[in-house]
């Protein structure tokens, strides 16, 4: 069974870094698949943030790709997401989620808990 | 960037009742839709993908169609456990993108 997990620092102040990892287990990050992050904010819907792949290709969301770096480490099956000079407009939950492939069919088929990072001073 | 819009937006049904949401994409997606269902304080749960297949473990009364354009989830008889958020999300183009959510409520 594929499990994600993130950590990171709940609170980052403004202008800051927000770094988040997260540790994935039962499944060989060096496999088919693509790993991503999704953030929410409060009361609000999804939205995408960017994927990597197990070759380390990225794809970010253009919305945010001047301030996103999200690398991989397949040998301690983690990845990281960096978010540089955040605002409280980056104020989400934060989830890790894998993009596994089906018949070509790449989507979100597991996902971490979430965790919620809060941008203030 | 291709938007998801789902009607609607939030809506009020009893235990036992068929429910139908739908979701638009802004140009065609083919059949890269997926489904998820999201409790409060919860990461959401996959549901559909490639449009109308289950996940594993998904029960059967969950149900996808569509293509191009136009795409419905169906819950065939609603139970306690199924109130939740409800999004829609393709694949197909980056970036990938979601739909608004439909909130399923207990009338």
């Amino acid at each position: 069974q594929v499990q994600l997990q993130e950590s990171g620092p709940g609170l980052v102040k403004p202008s800051e870094t927000l770094t988040l990892t997260c540790a994935v287990s039962g499944y060989s990050m060096s496999s088919d698949s693509y790993w991503s992050w999704i953030r929410q904010p409060p009361g609000k819907g999804l939205e995408w943030i960017g994927s990597i792949y197990h070759s380390g290709s990225t794809y970010y969301n253009p919305s945010l790709k001047s301030r996103v770096t999200i690398s991989v480490d397949t040998s301690n099956n983690h990845f990281s997401l960096k978010l540089s000079s955040v605002t409280a407009a980056d104020t989400a939950v934060y989830y890790c989620a894998r993009r596994g492939g089906y018949e070509g069919h790449y989507f979100f088929d597991y996902w971490g808990q979430g965790t919620q990072v809060t941008v203030s001073s | 960037d291709i938007q998801m819009t789902q009607s609607p937006s939030s809506l009020s049904a009893s235990v036992g009742d068929r429910v139908t949401i739908t979701c638009r994409a802004s140009q065609g997606i083919s059949n890269y839709l997926a489904w998820f269902q999201q409790k409060p304080g919860k990461a959401p749960k996959s549901l559909i993908y490639a449009a109308s297949s289950l996940q594993s473990g998904v029960p059967s009364k969950f149900s996808g169609s569509g293509s191009g354009t136009d795409f419905t989830l169906t819950i065939s008889s609603l139970q306690p456990e199924d109130f939740a958020t409800y999004y829609c999300q393709q694949y197909n183009f980056y970036p990938l993108t979601f739909g608004g959510g439909t909130k399923v409520e207990i009338k």
